[in-house]
């Protein structure tokens, strides 16, 4: 069945960067988008980034181009996400959440990985 | 790129129909047909309950239904249920090529 399995949580000092990762399975990987999407405690959704798995485009939310990075490795069937210069308010859960490429809804999402920055 | 905006809450008792709103823009909710609906219950992983404002993925019930009217998007839960009772997120694909997500709103079935 499809999958997507993120790595465990995390704990970084301020101004240090993070890096999950969010292994698929059970499906094409190069046939679908991958996106991040975060949740701080208490809070709501938040879309961060995507990339296309096949052609390796990225695109990000605004509010994050200048600290986050997307990638991928195909043959380990993986994608990346790293924030950097964290914060105490990137304390959050990561998800990774696949996309048909055009279908713009996201399914399966990863189990999520905590996050937390603190010093 | 805003937040949708949804109710921060919304009630009913079991057997009731209740509907959730979620408002955009011409840029995002207004434009395009890529509204989604998730479900989330506490400590859990988000679930797609509805994909292009009024697709129903196979599995969900048929008790959850989507519309959209202009710059407004909606999710109706029909015959409410205990097991309903989680937040709810609207999503939308953007003029930008990114995604917002609405404001989340909680349902509480009394």
């Amino acid at each position: 069945q499809v999958q997507l399995v993120q790595s465990g949580a995390e704990v970084k000092k301020p101004g240090a960067s993070v890096k999950v990762s969010c292994k698929a399975s059970g499906y094409t990987f190069t046939s679908y988008a991958m996106h991040w999407v975060r949740q701080a405690p208490g809070q709501r959704l938040e879309w961060m980034a995507k990339i296309s798995v096949g052609s390796g485009n990225t695109m990000c939310s605004q509010k994050f181009r200048d600290r986050v990075t997307i990638t991928r490795d195909t043959s380990a069937s993986t994608a990346y996400m790293e924030l950097s210069s964290l914060r105490s308010e990137d304390t959050a859960v990561y998800y990774c959440a696949r996309e048909k490429y055009g279908d713009g809804w996201f399914g399966p999402w990863g189990q999520g990985t905590l996050v937390t920055v603190s010093s | 790129q805003s937040a949708l905006t949804q109710p921060a809450s919304v009630s009913g008792s079991p057997g009731q129909s209740i509907t959730i709103s979620c408002t955009g823009t011409s840029s995002d909710v207004g434009g395009y047909n890529y509204v989604s609906w998730y479900q989330q219950h506490p400590g859990k992983v988000p679930k797609l309950m509805i994909s292009e404002v009024t697709n129903r993925p196979s599995g969900v019930s048929n008790r959850f239904s989507g519309a959209k009217s202009g710059n407004t998007a909606s999710l109706t839960i029909s015959g409410l249920q205990a097991e309903d009772e989680a937040d709810y997120y609207c999503s939308s694909y953007t003029s930008s090529t990114t995604f917002v997500f609405g404001t989340g709103t909680k349902v509480t079935v009394l």
